[in-house]
């Protein structure tokens, strides 16, 4: 088993949804919790970062992470065709980059 | 534009080759890492330099070997390629050594192995 599950999808909503990207893991040591785009033919980029339990928001984008069932959601309002890409939810127990264990990636089309 | 500079974007070579990747991060970053990407087994961790030092060691193979510069762009050497090596090599710069912080992520070297 896996660190980190991520389902891969594909996932394709109309334009305007509300999209749920979620990983689940099995370290309950784990505090930082990071969301990754990755646009096809591009490099990661950072897109949320939380620390420990609760929310945080960024215009559209919700990073929830419910540590006592070791799970970790992303949410996408008024979903846009240009948020089409893969979504990688990435943690760790130390804060340090070098032992970031990745998910797999959702790969999410919206259409217009 | 993450400022992260790889080449080539992408080659093909045979089993047996070697290749060497090039990486340049973002002005100031002192932090090089270095993964690679495939469909089944994600993004994997194989090396960091923070400053022209070696500072960890992931998934990386005995074949494969990468170091630092002094002016701080880093090369990834890949030898004795085999199918397998086929994937996606990135290198990702960030300011801190030993810390967290924000990945810059290029965009990829694909390695094709036929």
């Amino acid at each position: 088993q896996k660190e980190v599950e991520q389902d891969p999808g594909p996932l394709s909503v109309p334009e305007g949804a509300i999209v749920s990207l979620n990983c689940t893991y099995s370290n309950s040591a784990f505090q930082y919790f990071m969301w990754y785009r990755q646009y096809s033919r591009k490099g990661p980029e950072l897109l949320m970062y939380t620390y420990s339990s609760g929310n945080k928001e960024d215009g559209r984008f919700t990073a929830q992470v419910d540590k006592s069932s070791k799970y970790i959601s992303l949410f996408i309002r008024d979903s846009q065709p240009s948020d089409s890409a893969t979504y990688l939810c990435a943690m760790n127990n130390a804060g340090n980059n070098r032992k970031l264990i990745w998910g797999l990636g959702t790969s999410l089309a919206v259409n217009p | 534009d993450s400022g992260v500079t790889q080449t080539p974007k992408h080659l093909i070579t045979a089993t047996g080759q070697r290749v060497t990747l090039r990486c340049s991060p973002r002005s100031g970053d002192l932090s090089v890492y270095w993964y690679q990407q495939s469909l089944d087994q994600g993004l994997q961790f194989l090396i960091q330099y923070y400053n022209g030092e070696e500072r960890a060691k992931g998934n990386i193979l005995e074949r494969f070997s990468a170091q630092q510069f002094p002016d701080l762009h880093s090369e990834l050497n890949l030898s004795s390629l085999e199918l397998g090596d086929s994937a996606l090599y990135f290198c990702a710069s960030s300011v801190a050594g030993s810390g967290g912080g924000e990945l810059f992520f290029g965009e990829g070297s694909r390695l094709t192995v036929l």
